[in-house]
Parts: C-alpha cells; sequence; structure tokens
C-alpha cells in the first residue's frame, strides 16, 4: 500500500462543471499537505497548500482536509480545459525533514 | 517573480559515463531538495540540503552524491550510468522559516542513458 493513495483516472469531467480530486494518506501525524498540477513532461507547480482541518480557498481552486479521516481533496470549479493535466497529492509525514512523498496523481480530462 | 533554474534542460549520455545536474533555487530560499521522476511515476525524493547541510536522504543510489554550495546552488552528481537513471531529475526550494512548507520545482532536467 502506498503512503499517499489517489485514483489515477482518468476523472472526465465537462468544462464549467466541478472537478472533485481525492487522496488519502497512511500516516496519521502527516501534518503539511500539498496539491501540485503537473502538465506531460512538465515540472509540477503548486496549485495549494493546506495545514489544517477544514477547507481553504484560492480562486477556482478550494483544498479540503480531514486528518480524523486521514483524507485530502482539491475541488476546481468551472473547470476549463486548460485544466486538463496530473494532479499530485503530496504530504510531508511526520518526523521526513519536510521532503514530498506523492501520490501517484490523478488524470483530469476537460472535455468541450 | 524569479523560479528555480535548473541545468541543462536536456542531457543524454552513455552508459557508465558521469552526468552533472545543477540547480539554483528561489533567491533567499535556504533549502534544495532533488526529486527524480521516472515515465509514468510520481517524483520520488533523493536527497535534501538545509543551509548547505543534507538535511534528508531517501532513495538516492550510491552512485549519486550531491551538495549545496556557500552560494545555495546544488549539484546532483551521477556516475556510471545505468539505463535505469534515465528520467526527469527536479530540484525544488523552499524557505525554512515559519509554517510554511511549501516546495517550488525548477523546470526539470531530461536525462537520457543510451
Amino acid at each position: 500500500q502506498k503512503e499517499v493513495e489517489q485514483n489515477s483516472g482518468p476523472l472526465s469531467v465537462p468544462e464549467g462543471a466541478i472537478a472533485s480530486l481525492n487522496c488519502t494518506y497512511s500516516d496519521r501525524g502527516s501534518q503539511s499537505f500539498f496539491w501540485y498540477r503537473q502538465y506531460s513532461g512538465k515540472s509540477p507547480e503548486l496549485i495549494m497548500s493546506i495545514y489544517s482541518n477544514g477547507d481553504k480557498e484560492d480562486g477556482r481552486f478550494t483544498a479540503q482536509l480531514n486528518k480524523a479521516s486521514q483524507y485530502v481533496s482539491l475541488l476546481i470549479r468551472d473547470s476549463q480545459p486548460s485544466d486538463s493535466a496530473t494532479y499530485l497529492c503530496a504530504v510531508i509525514r511526520t518526523g521526513t525533514a519536510s521532503k514530498l512523498t506523492f501520490g501517484t496523481g490523478t488524470r483530469l480530462q476537460v472535455t468541450l | 517573480a524569479a523560479g528555480v533554474i535548473q541545468s541543462p534542460r536536456h542531457l543524454i549520455k552513455e552508459k557508465r559515463e558521469t552526468a552533472t545536474l545543477k540547480c539554483y533555487p528561489i533567491p533567499r530560499h535556504d533549502t534544495v531538495y532533488w526529486y527524480q521522476q521516472g515515465p509514468g511515476q510520481d517524483p520520488q525524493f533523493l536527497i535534501s540540503f538545509y543551509e548547505k547541510m543534507q538535511s534528508d536522504k531517501g532513495s538516492i543510489p550510491d552512485r549519486f552524491s550531491a551538495q549545496q554550495f556557500s552560494d545555495y546552488h546544488s549539484e546532483l552528481n551521477m556516475s556510471s550510468l545505468e539505463l535505469g537513471d534515465s528520467a526527469l531529475y527536479f530540484c525544488a526550494s523552499s524557505l525554512s522559516t515559519g509554517s510554511s512548507y511549501e516546495q517550488y520545482f525548477g523546470p526539470g532536467t531530461r536525462l537520457t542513458v543510451t
């Protein structure tokens, strides 16, 4: 079992819809959680960070964290074709000196 | 805003050769991380440096070494290259002060070993 789990997809949503991406993690002591967007052959781009339970909104993006359920999610409102990419969930685990542990990513396809 | 700079962007080497990858972090960032991403895989942590000292080590082969210099740039040295070393190598940087641990990635170096 991977330390950070994501559904690999592809997740297909129509343009203008809400895309919901999910991630679970195994280390209950994890404190920091991130969502990165990665286009094919490009580097991961940080789009959201979240450290405490609840919701955090930034533009069309909302990250949700539930530490009791060891679950973090990303909602993308008004999805655009340019949002089509792989979304990587990343966690900083307890005692790991801030290295990121990634999930395998969810591929999102926004269709016209 | 200034970003992480990596060089070279592409590198082709033969088996058993050596390679050196360079990373220039975002100005004022004090921590550098190296990640390796194989085709269809998620990035895997290799090694990190904080204030020029190694701070953590991941699944980095003994054939690889790295260091951070006084100007905070970092170099990843790879020797006795194998076909399986072909991958994207990313450098990321962060600022360790405060409660944020956000890491910003450079564009990567695509290493091809033939």
